[in-house]
């Protein structure tokens, strides 16, 4: 099972560069989100979409844009990369197990470094 | 602001020594998760509580979450090598997908 899928792993860009992070997966989850994980600061919620053609901010959204034309596939671009983006980025698609728990399902990570 | 706090943040311990780590917030969840992350990796869901006092017991690893759904455990018997990662504990306020996530505790199990 393929679960969630995010290329690239690793990826160095210059500052002011732009890139797209893909994200898709196979289980047909409504809901998908874009997070970005620092040292010592937890996950922050970068973006989230609960459907397709639906996308709303996070606690982190500058400088990060996403779409959500079909409801496997989740991109994150990043429009003019800074070094403060510098952090490892997680693609996650969420479901509910009954009563309303949501469970969420990470990909492996792209680590991203902005020089 | 919900917050959900995690602690210890960091706990480096011999194998097969117990310990607890321990999530707590001001906050009522619906649910609670725990998470397991190694380096490299996106986290792992270990398990999801629900019920207030309810204790799920995962091998050698125990969860609880509080009564009043505000706080959550994890306890670790005789830990192990392979416990090594980072514990991530996340709430679920009003079951809309979006979660309250802790800072995590590293946890490293020396052999």
């Amino acid at each position: 099972n393929a679960g969630v899928t995010q290329t690239p792993k690793f990826q160095v860009l210059k500052t002011g560069q732009s890139m797209t992070l893909q994200c898709a997966q196979d289980m047909n989850h409504e809901y998908m989100s874009w997070y970005r994980q620092d040292p010592g600061m937890g996950l922050r919620l970068i973006h989230y979409s609960v459907g397709a053609g639906i996308t709303d901010q996070g606690e982190v959204p500058n400088g990060y844009n996403v779409s959500r034309s079909t409801t496997e596939d989740f991109p994150l671009r990043l429009l003019s990369a800074a070094p403060s983006q510098t952090s490892v980025y997680f693609c996650a698609s969420s479901s509910h197990r009954g009563r309303g728990a949501t469970e969420a399902f990470f990909g492996q990570g792209t680590r991203l470094t902005v020089v | 602001t919900q917050l959900l706090e995690q602690s210890p943040q960091f706990l480096s311990i011999q194998e097969g020594e117990n310990l607890t780590v321990y999530c707590n917030s001001s906050s009522v969840f619906s649910s609670l998760q725990w998470y397991r992350q190694e380096p490299g990796e996106g986290p792992v869901l270990l398990v999801t509580v629900v019920t207030g006092g309810e204790v799920k017991k995962l091998k050698r690893l125990t969860f609880q979450f509080g009564d009043a759904r505000k706080d959550s455990s994890l306890h670790i018997t005789a830990a192990q090598p392979g416990d090594t990662g980072l514990y991530l504990c996340a709430g679920d306020v009003d079951s809309n997908y979006q979660l309250i996530w802790g800072a995590g505790t590293k946890l490293i199990i020396k052999p």
